[in-house]
């Protein structure tokens, strides 16, 4: 089956630095994905999406890169904060062929030092 | 605005005892709804999903069961709990296929 992945299950960071957390995808035909935050004991919240038809979304200290040639996407956290501390996931949010099922990723935890 | 709320936020049940856990869903219809299970440090683990009333797809066979009596809510079940359904229960609602999924905030079970 397709999967989404993770290259790094823990960054570590200081206060103030730049972020990056990547992620792999197999399903060369995906074309939506999502990242999400969860903190400590919460479920995960959703930070920003990027399509397939775009190379770059920014949000609010987040940028969103998608290579498609070599199937990865990167969430960048600018200006790293202690309250940026949580596990981040990719996803993709329709796996395809008719299915319901979303596919997350295994998550990448960030530990941001003050 | 949507909202989604699941309870109890901790439990603690013995071998043996039965589950129910319940998610609703207020500020919007006919959205999808998911169970999923997350073991520590790990990704998560889609255990059931709805379309509707009625409609409920099983993603892993378990010792667990899941219904949808009414549009907007989600219930998680087990007549029998086991050590090993131990973990963090997360329920989401979405759209639709292919949308955003929004997260309630969990409840962290543990079977003694």
């Amino acid at each position: 089956g397709e999967s989404v992945g993770l290259h790094l299950p823990t960054l570590s960071v200081q206060e103030g630095d730049n972020s990056i957390i990547n992620c792999a995808y197999s399903n060369s035909a995906s074309d939506y994905f999502i990242w999400y935050k969860q903190e400590s004991g919460k479920g995960p919240q959703f930070i920003i999406d990027i399509r397939s038809n775009m190379d770059k979304r920014q949000g609010q200290r987040v940028t969103v890169l998608l290579n498609k040639t070599v199937k990865h996407l990167s969430l960048q956290i600018a200006a790293t904060q202690p309250g940026d501390s949580a596990v981040y996931f990719c996803a993709e949010p329709f796996s395809g062929g008719g299915s319901y099922i979303p596919t997350f990723g295994r998550g990448t935890s960030l530990i941001v030092h003050p | 605005s949507q909202t989604i709320h699941q309870w109890p936020a901790t439990l603690v049940q013995p071998v043996g005892s039965p589950l129910s856990l319940e998610c609703t869903v207020e500020g919007t219809s006919n959205p999808n709804l998911y169970w999923y299970r997350q073991a520590a440090g790990r990704g998560l683990q889609l255990l059931f999903y709805s379309v509707g009333i009625g409609q409920i797809s099983s993603e892993v066979p378990q010792n667990l069961s899941a219904s949808r009596p009414q549009d907007r809510q989600f219930i998680l079940s087990s007549k029998k709990l086991l050590l090993s359904d131990s973990g963090f229960y997360l329920c989401a609602w979405s759209m639709g296929v292919g949308q955003p999924q929004h997260f309630g905030d969990g409840t962290r079970l543990s079977i003694l």
